[in-house]
């Protein structure tokens, strides 16, 4: 059975970074996956942040592209997601997930972390 | 990019038929994958690809697809079955991963 957890701080500031890693259990990220990051803001829907690979290539949603950035730790099991300036817009669940390479599916999914950006 | 636009509610009476559509255009090249949310739980797969139901998913759930629309149909709708449904495909440029607004259905 596959376990994502993510794991970080659940409060910040305005303009600070997020930092988020994700300890994968029960199978190797040097496999052929990519392991994603999804975020929800509080009643509202998903946002695909981006994803990466075991070779390190990344790709970032346009939208968030120039202040997001990833990476992985093979040798922990772990990924990780940093995000710059954080304002209140960024509040919101952040799911670590696995995704399929040849498409946009999703089998695996973490429990979930809610940040939250406030004065 | 591309969205995906999905119906903001639909509701079925218990142990009826109901269909959930996803519009836009990168379904013409891809595959919906689709997902069942439960208040405060974590999305879960339920449907994918031409015609993939993830293990233990049950059989009253089907999916189709047809020009730019992607459609989840559950049949013999279930009280458990309440929820927020996305779906997501790739992008037009198919590097990227665009989820629709989400459904919330209620059982009736």
């Amino acid at each position: 059975q596959v376990n994502l957890q993510e794991s970080g701080p659940g409060l910040l500031k305005p303009s600070e970074t997020l930092s988020l890693t994700c300890a994968v259990s029960g199978y190797s990220i040097n496999t052929g996956y990519y392991w994603a990051w999804i975020r929800q803001p509080p009643g509202k829907g998903l946002e695909w942040i981006g994803r990466i690979f075991r070779s390190g290539t990344t790709s970032y949603n346009p939208s968030l592209k120039s202040r997001v950035s990833m990476s992985q730790d093979a040798s922990e099991n772990q990924f990780s997601l940093k995000l710059t300036s954080v304002t209140a817009a960024d509040t919101a669940i952040y799911y670590c997930a696995r995704q399929f390479i040849e498409s946009s599916t999703v089998d695996y999914w973490g429990q979930g972390t809610l940040v939250t950006v406030s004065s | 990019s591309s969205e995906l636009t999905q119906d903001p509610a639909v509701s079925v009476a218990l142990g009826l038929t109901v269909r959930i559509t996803c519009q836009g255009d990168s379904l013409r090249s891809y595959y919906a994958s689709w997902y069942h949310q439960r208040p405060g739980q974590a999305p879960a797969l339920v449907f994918y690809s031409e015609n993939v139901r993830p293990s233990g998913i049950p059989d009253r759930f089907s999916g189709s697809n047809s020009g730019d629309t992607a459609s989840l149909t559950i049949t013999g709708a279930q009280a458990e079955d309440e929820g927020d449904y996305y779906c997501s495909s790739r992008d037009t440029s198919g590097n990227l991963v665009v989820f629709g607004g989400g459904t919330k259905l209620t059982v009736l």
